[in-house]
């Protein structure tokens, strides 16, 4: 069964202070992996799509990178305007095109 | 702003009632999925439409139904509502070019 697993649930920060969040994953045949971000009672923002092992993108303080297994998504030096849910989803081939989702990392930055 | 426009954006209803929730999508798309977001579930897959026909369906209860109308417009229609129900309710659509989706605001339903 596909399935994406994230972690930690939730992440206490402080501004500047540098970190990863990490998302697991296992499918049948992986077409792409993506990172929204999601604020509360908003819609899922798009920031990456990943296709294969060794892939990386970056986009401001931002960066994610993907393996076999799993991928992470970078912070360097946060600011508070970064707290928000973080979302990895997985597209399996053959399926349609849906997205499977985590259930989330809560990320909270401090100033 | 995603481009994809949901209506109503907040729902009241009471249990055993029908609603019809409203997507369109940007400019140009021509698939769109429905996802439902719980605080136990997350982000669940409902059904997705392609150019007018239903290409996929997830974990969709048989009280709930959609399609999508020639102007690439989609509807999720949910009846006999129960208080399970209330979540908030997502449409993304897809360009041609990429697998990206692009969700809208949502419509937060709550069935009392």
């Amino acid at each position: 069964e596909d399935q994406v697993t994230q972690s930690p649930e939730a992440l206490r920060l402080q501004e500047g202070e540098s970190s990863s969040l990490n998302c697991s994953y296992t499918v049948s045949g992986l077409r792409g992996l993506f990172w929204y971000r999601q604020d509360p009672g908003k819609g899922p923002e798009f920031l990456f799509t990943l296709y294969s092992a060794g892939e990386e993108k970056e986009k401001e303080r931002l960066k994610a990178t993907l393996t076999k297994k799993e991928s992470f998504l970078h912070i360097t030096a946060p600011k508070p305007e970064d707290s928000a849910t973080y979302l990895c989803a997985v597209q399996a081939r053959n399926q349609g095109g849906k997205l499977i989702f985590g259930q989330g990392t809560e990320l909270s930055v401090k100033p | 702003d995603s481009g994809v426009t949901q209506t109503p954006k907040h729902l009241i209803t009471a249990t055993g009632q029908r609603v019809t929730l409203r997507c369109s999508p940007r400019s140009g798309d021509l698939s769109v999925y429905w996802y439902q977001q719980s605080l136990d579930q997350g982000l669940q897959f409902l059904i997705q439409y392609y150019n007018g026909e239903e290409r996929a369906k997830g974990n969709i209860l048989e009280r709930f139904s959609a399609q999508q109308f020639p102007d690439l417009h989609s509807e999720l229609n949910l009846s006999s509502l129960e208080l399970g129900d209330s979540a908030l309710y997502f449409c993304a659509s897809r360009p041609g070019q990429g697998n990206e989706q692009y969700f809208g605001p949502g419509t937060r339903l709550t069935v009392t």
